[in-house]
């Protein structure tokens, strides 16, 4: 079983759509997180979540807008998709909040707008 | 930018041959993490050593840390062609969210 599991895998959508990620981790995890990849390989981390709770909002334009149904699901929803939101996108979890704790990581969703 | 550099940008070795690759980080820190990326993968967490270790090891890694320099590396031990990917270090500066490095890109050919 995949620990954490993203879909889609691939995206590519014209500029001023509408899409989302999703996300589900079976570790039973309190922390989840995401992250964008840059095509240079930079990674900053986005939005973290703890037991459905917002606790990290980076300055992330508010077109991307994170659900938490259940501590076990963090979706990514991005409105009005710009040229510079094509990148790598991950989601990962931790046992507990805090950096002091290894992070598991999706396989990723490479997010490509045209 | 608080974010880390790492040192080589990228190292290409012989398969056998060890690999070393430094970190360095711009304030005080709890805890640094590395972590490798293989191509088209997510990134799987290699060690954690926190600001009061000096060294770690697991397996063929191993991770060294000298706060006074705000310096780590990772030494790969007889490297192969597997351990072909990217490697990141990842910082939490004192706070509850990892900043990562900018990588390091290790080619082993066999």
């Amino acid at each position: 079983d995949t620990a954490v599991s993203q879909t889609p895998k691939y995206l590519v959508t014209q500029m001023g759509n509408d899409k989302s990620i999703k996300c589900e981790q079976n570790l039973g995890h309190d922390t989840m997180y995401w992250y964008k990849q840059d095509s240079k390989k930079f990674l900053k981390i986005m939005f973290s979540y703890n037991n459905k709770e917002l606790i990290i909002n980076e300055t992330v334009p508010n077109r991307f807008s994170p659900k938490s149904p259940d501590k076990a699901h963090l979706n990514l929803h991005i409105n009005s998709l710009e040229l510079g939101d094509s990148a790598v996108y991950f989601c990962a979890s931790s046992p507990i909040t805090g950096a002091g704790y290894e992070q598991y990581f999706g396989p990723g969703t490479r997010l490509t707008v045209t | 930018s608080q974010q880390g550099e790492e040192d080589p940008q990228a190292l290409s070795i012989q398969e056998g041959e060890n690999a070393t690759m430094n970190c360095s980080y711009k304030t005080s820190i709890n805890n640094l993490q590395w972590y490798r990326q293989n191509s088209g993968r997510g990134l799987v967490h290699l060690i954690l050593i926190r600001s009061n270790e000096r060294e770690k090891h697991s397996g063929r890694l191993r991770v060294t840390l000298d706060t006074s320099k705000k310096s780590s590396s990772l030494l790969i031990t007889a490297s192969r062609a597997a351990d072909t990917a990217s490697y990141f270090c990842a910082t939490d500066y004192n706070t509850d969210k990892l900043i990562f490095g900018t990588g390091t890109r290790l080619q082993v050919f066999p």
